[in-house]
This record gives C-alpha cells, structure tokens and sequence, in this order.
C-alpha cells in the first residue's frame, strides 16, 4: 500500500525558511516522477512542483521560482521542498503526491502559515 | 497557460438523482498523436487529501464506484454521478496534464445532498 506522510509544517514570519519532508513506502520511490500540491485555507489545489524520478528536471510554477526548491533523495524514500522567502500568499496545506500526470495517491498534507 | 473552469461553482442535487459538472479548458487537451483527453477528476471530503476518480478523460480508477463517469473531448469535460448517494457530498476538482509536466486544476465545485 502507497504511503505518503508529509511533516516539517508551521508557523513562520514572511521572509522566512522552512523545509517540508515526505516520507514515501509501499512503492518503487526511484521510479516515479513526485510533486508538491497546496491548497490555501479554504480554496483550491494548486499544482506548486514535481521532480523527475532521478532528480535531473524540475518544474514550478511561475509564483514560486527561485523561492521553493523540490529535491529528493532515492536512497531514503523521500521528497523535500525547501522553502525561501515565504510570503503570505504561501499559506497553505502542502500535499506530495505521486506524479503519474494525474495525482493517485496523495499524503495528508502538512500546514504551512506564513504570518507575523 | 491553459485555464481550467469548472461549473457550477455550487450545486446541490437530491439522493438518488443525477449530479453534473462541467470543466471547461481555454484550449484543447485532446493530444492527437494518440487520440487521448489528458483530463482527470478528483473528489475531496472535509479535511482530506483528495482522491483520483478518473483520469483520460473517462478511465475510471480502481475502486471508484460505477456511478461515476467522465465524458467529453477537446474542450468540454463533464463529470457524471448518476444515482447521488449521501457520501457523494464533497468539492470536486478537475485537472489537466496536457501541458505535462507543469500542470493545473480547476477551481473546483462544491457539491451538496439537496
């Protein structure tokens, strides 16, 4: 069975930095593309990053770049999004999901508020 | 970038009844090389993450009751619960991956037991 188990939310001042962990089982981790979902309080998805199975591509979303980072490391099963200079508008529940052009398991996500 | 918008916003539909949604893309998602809608729908209940239902437009996932169908091409997508049940209460969200690997959902629509 697919486990995605996502920690390292919390509270955080703007301009500041968290790292967000999921930790993945059930599944071949290193072969499978992995993406980061948001959802802000009360809204939609949002589709924020995903990484190639190796690590060797990444893509984000336009309001992100160069602010949040997506890495992983295969040899212990887990996706990482490092997160610089957040801003309010980052305030959300982050999801990881495995990437197979749709999102068919999903962790229970971890909240990040951005708030003075 | 391709927009998704889906419709209604909001419906509430009574047990036993037909529930339609509908998502609109700003431009076609049918990839002709091989024929297939890169359209998937999702259901989410209160404090969950959500879950697949159907992806290729009309592929149903493993699991997902029968009640539930995907239709359309190119432009227009409809979701499709043909006998609503109590558990059918939830916001549902399409998304597109024809813009692989960078993709996007709509915004999604709440649905309620009349």
């Amino acid at each position: 069975e697919v486990q995605l188990v996502e920690s390292g939310g919390g509270l955080v001042q703007p301009g500041g930095s968290l790292r967000l962990s999921c930790a993945a089982s059930g599944f071949i981790f290193s072969r499978y593309w992995m993406s980061w979902v948001r959802q802000a309080p009360g809204k939609g998805l949002e589709w924020v990053a995903n990484i190639k199975e190796d690590g060797s591509e990444k893509h984000y979303i336009d309001s992100v770049k160069g602010r949040l980072t997506i890495f992983r490391d295969n040899a212990k099963n887990s996706l990482f999004l490092q997160m610089n200079n957040l801003r309010d508008e980052d305030t959300a529940v982050y999801f990881c999901a495995l990437d197979q052009l749709w999102f068919d398991s999903w962790g229970q996500g971890t909240l990040v508020t951005v708030s003075s | 970038d391709i927009v998704v918008t889906q419709s209604p916003d909001s419906l509430a539909v009574s047990l036993g009844e037909r529930a339609t949604i509908n998502c609109k893309s700003s431009q076609s998602i049918l990839y002709s090389s091989n024929n297939k809608n890169y359209l998937a729908w999702y259901q989410q209940k209160p404090g969950q993450p959500p879950k697949l239902l159907i992806y290729w437009a009309s592929t149903r996932e493993s699991g997902v009751p029968d009640r539930f169908s995907g239709s359309g091409s190119g432009r227009d997508f409809t979701l499709t619960i043909s006998s609503l049940q109590a558990e059918d209460a939830a916001i549902y969200y399409c998304q597109q991956y024809y813009t692989t690997p960078l993709y996007s959902f709509g915004q999604g629509t709440k649905l309620e037991i009349k």
